[in-house]
């Protein structure tokens, strides 16, 4: 099973950009890289996901290396609700739908 | 759409007393998943379910551990006997098919066993 790898914590300013990275070297052509965050006291919620593309959505952007071989969340200006665990995990595109979370970077805002 | 249902939130017993946590999923979703969750192993994947068949329970930590699935909007993980080591946050989450559907979490139950 492709795994990922990720900072176990970050720090960040209110109102500035974070850039939250992810390891996934032994990833397939057809995984999908999903990233998802977990709230203090509530269960995971999905943030964003792609195959090849870069992309954007109302919550985050997604930039995905040309190798797909990491990846990199991007909130553009963080607030004191985006203090949560991020996950990234890989979405197994054969047969497969094993979803394996692995640790996820603890990420503190600073107001 | 209500999202995954799960109960009860809260759930305390005492070591040796059977537990079920239950899940509803949401509707139309034909991938349901159950993990469990501890500060020291992290969010585990238990087992998880296609068409209501089970297709990977590698996870489940013992045999005192069992799930069903006996139709598309119902989920049970039992626990017998229970032990202090099985408290945890359980979580039901579902899915639709495909490698680019999200997975959508419930709330949780929170498991206390004393």
């Amino acid at each position: 099973d492709a795994k990922t790898t990720q900072p176990n914590s970050m720090e960040s300013n209110e109102e500035e950009p974070v850039h939250l990275p992810c390891n996934h070297s032994t990833i397939s052509g057809t995984d999908y890289i999903h990233w998802y965050r977990q709230l203090p006291s509530q269960g995971p919620e999905y943030v964003i996901h792609g195959l090849t593309s870069n992309v954007n959505n109302r919550m985050a952007s997604l930039a995905i290396a040309e190798d797909r071989k990491s990846s990199t969340l991007i909130l553009h200006r963080a607030t004191l609700r985006d203090a949560a665990v991020y996950y990234c995990i890989l979405n197994y595109g054969g047969a497969t739908n094993k979803l394996i979370f692995g640790t996820g970077t603890l990420l503190a805002v600073q107001p | 759409d209500a999202g995954v249902i799960q109960s009860p939130r809260h759930e305390v017993t005492e070591m040796g007393q059977e537990v079920t946590l239950r899940c509803k999923p949401i509707s139309g979703h034909n991938s349901l998943f159950w993990y469990r969750q501890t500060m020291m192993r992290g969010l585990e994947l238990l087992i998880y379910f296609n068409n209501n068949v089970p297709i990977d329970d590698s996870g489940m930590p013992e045999d005192r551990f069992s799930a069903k699935m006996p139709n598309a909007s119902f989920s049970t993980l039992k626990i017998q006997p229970s032990e202090p080591r099985d408290s945890a946050v359980y979580f039901c989450a579902s899915k639709t098919d495909g490698p680019n559907s999200p997975l959508h979490f419930g709330n949780g139950t929170r498991l206390t066993v004393t």
